[in-house]
């Protein structure tokens, strides 16, 4: 069965920071599209990096510089280190995949159920 | 700038149908987008990939109540026989070079 399941959420104080995990099963996160997508309280969806299948990564300007997005294939496992967590990052984290960026073949195909990051004090 | 653009609201009757509309930005009018939806207290879920042509290829397990088309730059999510299940968010999703852009979401109520 594909599946993705996120994992290491939590409360977190302003400044600190967080790993979150996204295990998969039925399919190899290094030869997909891998994504993280955050929805804050009573908001959208709101997409935060990617990293391709070649390793190449991306993020949205509001994390640029404070979060990492990287897999361990070993594990085939993919991750987001966040620092310098701020209030609005608080948020459900969702990570999802995708098989590329053509039109052919884009888009997020599978999802996971979320973990959610309180970012107080 | 790539955005996608869709109503905050939409209704319809029970057993009724309804058309969800994602509008791509001027300059990118033959961008393929992704529809998602998201039921309450649910995470997103996958329903189809939608082309510039009108040809989409929805997830696994999708009804076929759910179908797509296409017109210059907008993308339409049809959704025929409502049933009380289909109250959600719908999201479209769209993708370049080192990004992901999705809609602001459209709020279904089934009457």
């Amino acid at each position: 069965e594909v599946q993705l399941v996120e994992s290491g959420g939590g409360l977190i104080q302003p400044g600190g920071s967080l790993r979150l995990s996204c295990a998969a099963s039925g399919f190899t996160v290094s030869s997909n599209y891998m994504s993280w997508v955050r929805q804050a309280p009573g908001k959208g969806l709101e997409w935060v990096s990617v990293i391709y299948s070649g390793g190449t990564t991306y993020y949205a300007d509001s994390v640029k510089g404070r979060f990492t997005i990287s897999r361990d294939n070993s594990k085939n496992t993919l991750y987001l280190q966040m620092n310098s967590l701020r209030a609005e990052d608080t948020a459900v984290y969702y990570c999802a995949r995708e098989r590329d960026h053509s039109s052919s073949s884009g888009g997020m195909d599978v999802w996971g159920q979320g973990t959610t990051v309180t970012v107080s004090s | 700038q790539l955005v996608l653009t869709q109503s905050p609201s939409a209704s319809a009757s029970l057993g009724a149908s309804v058309k969800l509309t994602c509008t791509l930005s001027s300059g990118h009018s033959s961008y393929a987008i992704a529809w998602h939806q998201q039921q309450p207290e649910k995470g997103p879920r996958y329903l189809m990939r939608l082309n510039s042509e009108g040809s989409h290829t929805k997830g696994d397990g999708i009804p076929d109540r759910f179908s797509g088309s296409s017109s210059g730059a907008e993308r339409y999510l049809t959704i025929s026989s409502l049933q009380s299940e289909d109250e959600a968010d719908y999201y479209c999703q769209t993708w370049a070079a080192g990004r992901v852009v999705f809609g602001g979401g459209t709020k279904l109520t089934v009457l």
